[in-house]
């Protein structure tokens, strides 16, 4: 099975910063790869998938990027509803999501 | 409106058979390219998917817990089932389902989850 790994697993920003977000596969997965953002209490929601395209409705400020097996999402001037935790997906074969990432406030 | 609902028993003891019902309204079990998948969540963890099912009557499984776990659906009635079984305490979390594009496994609409808790 192809694994996931996320890095960093938490990290703290400001408003108005830019953080990225990585994702390793353990094997090529071409541009399989999905993101997702939870918020406490919530349910997932998808932002990107495709590796780069955005969902409907997922502001332009986030952005997706990578191929093979290392992927990067980019959010670039954090807005406060920004603050929450991460998560890619592959989808090639048996799914994997990552371990997650946890943004917050600093 | 695309909405998936999730439901079944709130407490299950270890040892039983956890089964899950997901409803779905506003897209069809029978169109090829959608399906439905499980993943859940243990309290403060990281999503773990489970298994997922598209009309084809395509299945599949997460490998560590594929002697446990049955994914079903009639889509008469717009219903996907997963049971799992040998409940464990470790087992505890919120199970969500999602609908599934064939293409590239992506899950684009959630449902709100439901909460299990495995305890004697």
């Amino acid at each position: 099975d192809i694994q996931m790994s996320q890095s960093p697993s938490s990290l703290s920003a400001s408003v108005g910063d830019s953080v990225i977000i990585t994702c390793r596969a353990s094997q090529t997965i071409g541009r399989f790869l999905n993101w997702y953002q939870q918020k406490p209490g919530e349910a997932p929601e998808m932002l990107i998938s495709a590796a780069s395209t955005l969902e409907s409705g997922v502001p332009s400020r986030f952005s997706g990027s990578g191929s093979g097996t290392d992927f990067t999402l980019t959010i670039s001037s954090l807005q406060p509803e920004d603050f929450a935790t991460y998560y890619c997906q592959q989808g090639v074969g048996t799914i994997a999501f990552g371990q997650g990432t946890r943004l917050d406030i600093k | 409106q695309v909405t998936l609902k999730e439901s079944g028993p709130v407490l299950v003891k270890p040892t039983e058979t956890l089964t899950l019902t997901c409803t779905v309204s506003g897209f069809s079990l029978s169109n090829a390219r959608l399906g439905v998948s499980w993943i859940r969540q243990p309290p403060g963890k990281a999503l773990e998917w489970l298994a997922h099912i598209f009309s084809s009557d395509k299945k599949d499984y997460n490998t560590s817990l594929k002697t446990r776990l049955t994914i079903s659906e009639d889509t008469s009635i717009g219903q996907v089932v997963l049971t799992m079984t040998s409940m464990d305490p470790v087992d505890t979390g919120t199970y969500y389902c999602a609908r599934i594009f064939a293409g590239n496994l992506g899950m684009d609409v959630w449902g709100q989850g439901t909460t299990v808790t495995v305890s004697s």
